[in-house]
Parts: C-alpha cells; sequence; structure tokens
C-alpha cells in the first residue's frame, strides 16, 4: 500500500482564494482525519470521518473550512475564503478503528499571503 | 489549562546519552497513551504504544505509563542522531467513541 496520499504538497496563494486539499485514505481504514499544525498551536483535529460520515466536527475553525468524504477513499478540505492566519501544514490521517493506529499522509503545506 | 501538557523544548543532548520525553495529563479516564515521532517536514509515526499503566520495551525505547501521577515517559537509551526529530504523545480514554488528546510535541536534537 502506498500510505496515505495527499496532494497538493504545497500550496501557496493569495488571501480570499479558494483552496481545495485532498487526500486519499489507506484502503481499507474506517477513520479520516483531517488535522492542522502550527508552531503555535500543535496538531489540531479539524474533523473526523467514519465509513464517510462526519462524526466531529468541532475543529473547524469556522465557516471558511469545510470537509467532504464522497466515497472510502478519498476527502477533500476547502477553506473559503483564504486568510493568512491559515497557513499551516495540514495533515490527513487514517485508521482501521478510532483508537488505533493512526497512518499520517506527507502532509499540504499552504501559505496564503 | 490544557488536557495533555508537553514542554516544547527543544531538548539537545550529545549523542549516546539517555533521553526522557514526558507528557502530564489531566483527564484520569485516560488508558491508551501512545508515543509519535515527527520527523523535519513529514507525518508524525506511531512510535510505541501502551494500554494503562506499566512499562513497554521496544528495543532502545521504553515508554512508561505512571496513572497515580498522570505523568508518562518516552526513555530512549543509546540517543543516535537520526533520534533527531519531534515526538508527540498523545491519549484517549477507554470509550471508543473518544479520538486522541495530542501534546504539542518536543522537538528533540541528538547532537553528534
Amino acid at each position: 500500500d502506498a500510505g496515505v496520499i495527499q496532494s497538493p504538497r504545497h500550496e501557496v496563494t493569495e488571501m480570499g482564494q479558494e483552496v481545495t486539499l485532498r487526500c486519499k485514505p489507506i484502503s481499507g481504514h474506517d477513520y479520516l482525519f483531517w488535522y492542522r499544525q502550527t508552531m503555535m498551536r500543535g496538531l489540531e483535529l479539524l474533523i473526523y470521518f467514519n465509513n464517510n460520515v462526519p462524526i466531529d466536527d468541532s475543529g473547524m475553525p469556522e465557516d471558511r473550512f469545510s470537509a467532504k468524504m464522497p466515497n472510502a477513499s478519498f476527502s477533500t478540505l476547502k477553506i473559503q475564503p483564504s486568510e493568512p492566519r491559515d497557513s499551516a501544514v495540514y495533515f490527513c490521517a487514517s485508521s482501521f478503528q478510532l483508537r488505533e493506529t493512526q497512518y499520517f499522509g506527507p502532509g499540504t503545506r499552504l501559505l496564503v499571503l | 489549562q490544557k488536557e495533555v501538557e508537553q514542554d516544547p523544548g527543544p531538548l539537545s543532548v550529545p549523542e549516546g546519552a539517555i533521553v526522557s520525553l514526558n507528557c502530564t495529563y489531566s483527564n484520569s479516564a485516560f488508558q491508551y497513551f501512545m508515543w509519535y515521532r515527527q520527523y523535519s517536514r513529514k507525518g508524525p509515526e506511531l512510535l510505541m504504544y501502551t494500554y494503562s499503566s506499566g512499562n513497554k520495551e521496544d528495543g532502545r525505547f521504553t515508554a512508561q505509563v505512571d496513572k497515580s501521577s498522570k505523568y508518562i515517559s518516552l526513555f530512549i537509551r543509546d540517543s543516535q542522531p537520526s533520534d533527531s526529530a519531534t515526538y508527540l504523545c498523545a491519549m484517549s480514554p477507554m470509550d471508543s467513541n473518544y479520538q486522541l488528546i495530542w501534546g504539542a510535541g518536543t522537538k528533540l536534537i541528538i547532537k553528534p
């Protein structure tokens, strides 16, 4: 298995633009997580899905952020409109069970100018 | 107060030293404890996993849980420059409906 795949690896955009981050989880994993990591706040859970259904989105910072999982092999995290404070590394992770090992993707480095 | 506290470091030690990394937590319901290692510009990867109290050893790494003190530790023996990374603790209660709660991570630097 190739592991969790994320794209793009790097994204530079201007304030106000829409940003879409993509994730392909490990095949067979029922859980998918979106995290944001910054120096100031560390690793923050934004939202997680179980069998394509969003379970907890309490970590999503505001309405500008949305996430979807249309099928078991694909998820998106969208920011519209983007702001400079959204600059961070966004990780996608997947696991068999909620409490078991989470396998992280390489992350997307987002810079909003 | 955060549920999980972890000193962000950086912690710099000479090669060959014994390293001690620690997390404290406030929720006495936590039962599952994990240590993840994150190399620069990479995603975190699971290093050690323990349940409840006690010690677990894997090669040069030992994870220790003291539930009475709400304190977990990761020890690295004979530290190597390749151990230089950020180490994050994560934990959750017995209830399978809870997701992991993460520490902020400690940056470790092993000097050759």
